[in-house]
């Protein structure tokens, strides 16, 4: 079965710092890999998406994730916080089955001035 | 193109009562789903549908219907409302052809609570 460790509910930066937001992965078919964002009182959007190719993926606001098999991983990083990343952050995998993902428990980001 | 479209914005129920939460999308795609967001636990699957006609239960499905008569409409239905259904629903679709990124479209959430 699929599924997805998002590690620290909370994770706090100060603006202009590095973000890093873990997550870990299992799955038992090739991995498709997702990070979405949800800002206070919206729906999800889509940051960057990892399905073949370049493990390396670069998404909207600066965001990229990097796909590593051997560690199971697709951490989030962007190399200077914004006031305006706060929000939470989902990751997922694709699950068993038709167009199903999996998302982990979410991370909130805050930044501070 | 509007995208994935969720109405109410935000409804209160008392227990007991029933309501139909409306999702609609106009991208043409196959696959639409419900979710519920609870604190703490992420996103998890109520319903979902590979085409109009066909519906599947995800992880949590009890307490709720679903029906998918068209393409662009799946709504959810809440038959008695309890307490512990007070969440956030949102509804997302997906392209489910042979190029498929398995990319899930969100609406923007109804807030839901019973009393």
């Amino acid at each position: 079965a699929q599924s997805v460790t998002q590690l620290g509910s909370h994770v706090s930066v100060s603006e202009g710092a590095l973000v890093l937001l873990r997550c870990n992965y299992s799955s038992s078919v090739p991995p498709y890999l997702f990070w979405y964002v949800q800002y206070p009182n919206q729906g999800l959007q889509l940051l960057l998406k990892y399905t073949t190719g370049a493990t390396l993926v670069k998404g909207i606001n600066g965001f990229e994730a990097e796909f590593k098999k051997s560690e199971t991983s697709f951490h989030l990083t962007k190399p200077s916080a914004h006031m305006s990343d706060a929000a939470e952050y989902f990751c997922a995998v694709r699950g068993g089955g038709f167009q199903k993902l999996v998302f982990g428990t979410g991370t909130r980001l805050l930044v501070s001035p | 193109n509007a995208g994935v479209t969720q109405t109410p914005k935000f409804q209160v129920l008392k227990t007991g009562q029933s309501m139909t939460l409306q999702c609609a999308q106009d991208m043409n795609h196959e696959y639409m789903s419900w979710y519920r967001q609870d604190p703490g636990m992420g996103l998890r699957l109520i319903h979902y549908s590979v085409g109009a006609g066909i519906t599947d239960q995800g992880e949590v499905p009890n307490g709720y219907n679903v029906s998918r008569s068209t393409t662009e409409d799946f709504p959810l239905r809440l038959l008695s409302a309890a307490p512990s259904q007070t969440s956030v629903y949102f509804c997302a679709s997906s392209y489910s052809g042979v190029q498929s990124s398995y990319e899930q479209y969100f609406g923007p959430g109804t807030r839901l609570t019973v009393t």
